[in-house]
Order: C-alpha cells, then sequence, then structure tokens
C-alpha cells in the first residue's frame, strides 16, 4: 500500500519567504501527482498536477517538482502572501486511487 | 463550468436515523471518489466508481455504509443507521478516466455530518 509522508506537519513563516514543502511516498509506480490546499472548512482546491514523465510543474508563484524514482515531491511557493495560509496536500496516482498525505499547514504571519 | 456539486453541506442528526449525502460530478468525468475527512484519520477513501460501476469499497466501514451511482451524473452515499462516530465531512470528486490515467482530480466542497 502506498504511504504519503508530508514534512513539515506545520510551518509558520513572515510574508515575503520563500519556502518548500516536502512529500514522500513508497511506491515509485505512479501515473502523476497532484498537489492541492485546503482553507478550513473547505474543500481541496486541486494546485498542480505533475505527470510521471514530468520533473517540474509551474503555475505562478507554485513551483512543484517530482523525483519518481527517489519518491519524493516538493511544492516551492515563492514570495509567500498571507493569503497562502491554508493546509497543502500531495497525492500521488496509482492508475486506480489517490493516497492522501496528512498535509503541511501553512501560516503566513503579515 | 460548475465543479462537483455536493448536497446537502450541512446535516445533523440523531443516532440511529438514516443519512444520504448527493454528488454531482463535473459533466464528462466518468471517475468518482468518496472521501471522508475527520481530524483524528485524516482523508480517507471510501468507494469510487469508474463508468459507474463500484470498483474497490474496501474503504467502507462497515455494512451500514452503502453508495450507488444510478447514473453518470448523480451519486449517493447513505448512512443506515447512523452513529455519533460517523461524524466527518464527507467529500466527492471526479475526474475523467483517462487511457493515460493522467486527468486531474476535483474536489466538491464537502457534506458536513454530525450526528447526535
Amino acid at each position: 500500500k502506498q504511504e504519503v509522508t508530508q514534512i513539515p506537519a506545520a510551518l509558520s513563516v513572515p510574508e515575503g519567504e520563500n519556502l518548500v514543502l516536502n512529500c514522500s511516498f513508497t511506491d515509485s509506480a505512479i501515473y502523476n501527482l497532484q498537489w492541492f490546499r485546503q482553507d478550513p472548512g473547505k474543500g481541496l482546491t486541486s494546485l498542480l498536477l505533475i505527470q510521471s514523465s514530468q520533473r517540474e510543474q509551474t503555475s505562478g508563484r507554485l513551483n512543484a517538482s517530482l523525483d519518481k524514482s527517489s519518491g519524493r515531491s516538493t511544492l516551492y511557493i515563492a514570495a509567500s502572501q498571507p493569503g497562502d495560509s491554508a493546509t497543502y496536500l500531495c497525492a500521488p496516482y496509482t492508475g486506480n486511487q489517490f493516497y492522501f498525505g496528512t498535509g503541511t499547514s501553512l501560516t503566513v504571519i503579515p | 463550468d460548475a465543479g462537483v456539486i455536493q448536497s446537502p453541506r450541512h446535516e445533523v442528526t440523531e443516532m440511529g436515523q438514516e443519512v444520504t449525502l448527493r454528488c454531482k460530478p463535473i459533466s464528462g468525468h466518468n471517475s468518482l471518489f468518496w472521501y471522508r475527512q475527520t481530524m483524528m484519520r485524516g482523508l480517507e477513501l471510501l468507494i469510487y466508481f469508474n463508468n459507474n460501476v463500484p470498483i474497490d469499497d474496501s474503504g467502507m466501514p462497515e455494512d451500514r455504509f452503502s453508495a450507488k451511482m444510478p447514473n453518470a451524473s448523480f451519486s449517493t452515499l447513505k448512512i443506515q443507521p447512523s452513529e455519533p462516530r460517523d461524524s466527518a465531512v464527507y467529500f466527492c470528486a471526479s475526474k475523467i478516466l483517462s487511457g493515460g490515467n493522467t486527468g486531474e482530480l476535483f474536489f466538491g466542497e464537502g457534506s458536513r455530518l454530525t450526528v447526535l
């Protein structure tokens, strides 16, 4: 069974800092990996989808990388803003289901 | 475009009552997932359907839980009888089941269930 670990569990940074969220998974046989954000009391919003054949995917201030062979993905957030405060989850997809980590809770302090 | 639509958004019921949660996936999506989220256990997959057919229901906690997808635009998750430990947020999500399995997953806003 796929095990997904996200480190750190919680992170607090001052506004403007660049930061990296880490995701590791045990089974490298994935089709893709998706990063989501979840605001309190809300559903999950898709941020980036990175295919197994890709190394990186970018959207605005977000950049996700994928090293499938080592079972790792990172989400880089540039110039963080208070509006980035949320929980971030990664989910590798094995072709039948998505496996979710427990997330990193991010707080960006103005 | 409308996203995944879930109803009700909030449900408060008493132990023993039947609860039905509803989901309308994004038009054209043919893979549908039901998840449950709690503080203790995080996000858990309950069941998923491909082309309206249940593929894996191993995450359904007990026989009290059942799910159906009578057509491509509607799915239900039913709990009968409900218990306080069923209190959680239930999410529905959908994606396109393509040949390359590369489709993006989209979530609804969730149904927050409280069983008293």
